[in-house]
């Protein structure tokens, strides 16, 4: 079956780069998306990548795929305290009800 | 952009009573809704496909009789509670399907959340 796997946690300094990392199990994903969620609110599509693309950049956010390592990665360039949220990686294999996410990461900007 | 309205975004309700939680597509028509449940530091779980004039599609392991979802039109989704209980308490989300940017990329807008509190 699916499983999307996300580290809990990430901390970094206003200014720097974050990246936060997903691993993914079922190797017919046709779209994985990250999405952001803010406290209390609902989770807000950030990007999204197509399974045979390698790369997608969109300003301050590059989303890396490795195919083969089943791996899934967003960084996100100059952080900023507004950036503080849950990052939340999904998988979607075959129809768009097959949407599988991750457990989140927890991001905290430090100013 | 699409936007997805969810209403109330707080309840808190006493054991035994039921609650209604609306979403609404603002301004496209949703044909499919999908209604999440989101345990504190959890991910998501997908509880139920919402499908405009037809019966929901159920989860494995979610309850159809307690977790009521009518989709009336094409641009709202309830989802009532029946008889909630302590251990319903939970942030519920829903969510449309949109179309993305290249074709068969569809994406899933989501609303606020609902969070629900059973005394």
């Amino acid at each position: 079956g699916e499983d999307v796997e996300q580290s809990l946690f990430l901390s970094v300094r206003e200014g720097d780069s974050s990246v936060i990392n997903c691993t993914y199990t079922d190797s017919s994903s046709t779209y994985l998306y990250w999405y952001k969620q803010e406290p209390g609110a609902g989770l807000q599509l950030l990007t999204y990548i197509f399974s045979n693309m390698d790369m997608k950049q969109d300003q301050r956010l590059t989303v890396l795929l490795n195919k083969k390592d089943k791996h899934l990665s967003l960084r996100i360039a100059d952080t900023q305290t507004g950036d503080s949220a849950i990052y939340f990686c999904a998988e979607r294999t075959g129809g768009y009800q097959k949407v599988t996410f991750g457990t989140g990461t927890k991001l905290q900007v430090i100013p | 952009g699409a936007v997805v309205s969810q209403h109330p975004s707080r309840v808190i309700c006493k054991s035994g009573t039921s609650v209604k939680i609306e979403c609404r597509s603002l301004d496209f028509q949703a044909t499919t809704m999908f209604w999440y449940r989101q345990f504190p530091k959890q991910s998501l779980m997908l509880m139920a496909t919402s499908n405009e004039g037809s019966k929901a599609t159920y989860e494995q392991g979610v309850e159809k009789d307690k977790f009521l979802i009518n989709h009336a039109s094409l641009t709202l989704s309830t989802l009532t509670v029946t008889s909630a209980h302590p251990e319903d308490s939970s942030f519920y989300i829903c969510s449309a399907r949109v179309r993305g940017d290249r074709a068969g990329a569809n994406v899933l807008t989501f609303g606020a959340g609902s969070r629900l509190t059973v005394l």
